[in-house]
């Protein structure tokens, strides 16, 4: 089955840095990759989400790449804001098999006022 | 509506009751999935419903038994649990099971005593 390496594992960033967490995926099936993040307590939110057949997409801030050849993609997030603090999965998926989401460990990213 | 809404929001079980968790949405989405997560770690699959019918099951014990009454609504039965199975339940919702995003509704703190 398909299995979703994240790195690293906790961020911390002065505000107004830039931000970057990688996953590597194994399955060169997977052609749907999203981000969520989840605030302490809250519920996981999709943030940004990229498709096989792109290799970037950006939303204001908040961009994420993807290489299909060496089955990795990253999420940048530029002039990060205290808000910007969370837990941030990686998630990799097939489709017509159900939507099952395979994800990443999680990146929990401090942003230092 | 645009919101996947989960009641109860906090739930203390002792190991031999019964209970259930609820989840709703009126958005048309026509797959609903159950998921486990515990403290600092992902989500984790614990069944699909796709045109209100079982598509997946994640190896899940018996004690959990899920339901879907209808399209906009998913139960997860909970009977004879373990301590170990103390967690936060989360309930998604997409359009189709083929379709890509899932939106997570804020969960169930589930406690075992």
């Amino acid at each position: 089955g398909e299995n979703v390496e994240q790195h690293p594992s906790t961020l911390s960033v002065q505000e107004g840095d830039s931000a970057v967490i990688k996953c590597t995926y194994s399955d060169s099936a997977s052609n749907y990759f999203p981000w969520y993040k989840q605030e302490l307590g809250k519920r996981p939110q999709l943030i940004i989400d990229i498709r096989s057949n792109v290799g970037e997409k950006k939303d204001q801030r908040i961009a994420v790449t993807l290489n299909k050849t060496a089955k990795h993609f990253s999420l940048h997030i530029t002039e990060t804001q205290p808000e910007d603090s969370a837990v941030y999965f990686c998630a990799a998926s097939i489709l017509g098999t159900g939507n099952q989401f395979y994800f990443g460990t999680g990146t929990s990213l401090t942003v230092i006022p | 509506d645009t919101e996947v809404t989960q009641t109860p929001k906090h739930l203390v079980m002792g190991m031999t009751n019964k209970k259930s968790l609820k989840c709703e949405q009126h958005m048309g989405h026509r797959a609903m999935y159950w998921y486990k997560q515990k403290a600092k770690k992902p989500p984790e699959l614990m069944f699909v419903y796709s045109y209100e019918k079982l598509s997946i099951n994640e190896s899940v014990p018996s004690r959990f038994s899920p339901e879907c009454p209808n399209s906009s609504l998913l139960n997860l039965h909970l009977h004879a649990l373990q301590p170990e199975d103390s967690a936060l339940y989360l309930c998604a919702s997409s359009l189709q099971s083929e379709s890509y995003e899932q939106y997570f509704g804020p969960g169930t703190r589930l406690t075992v005593t």
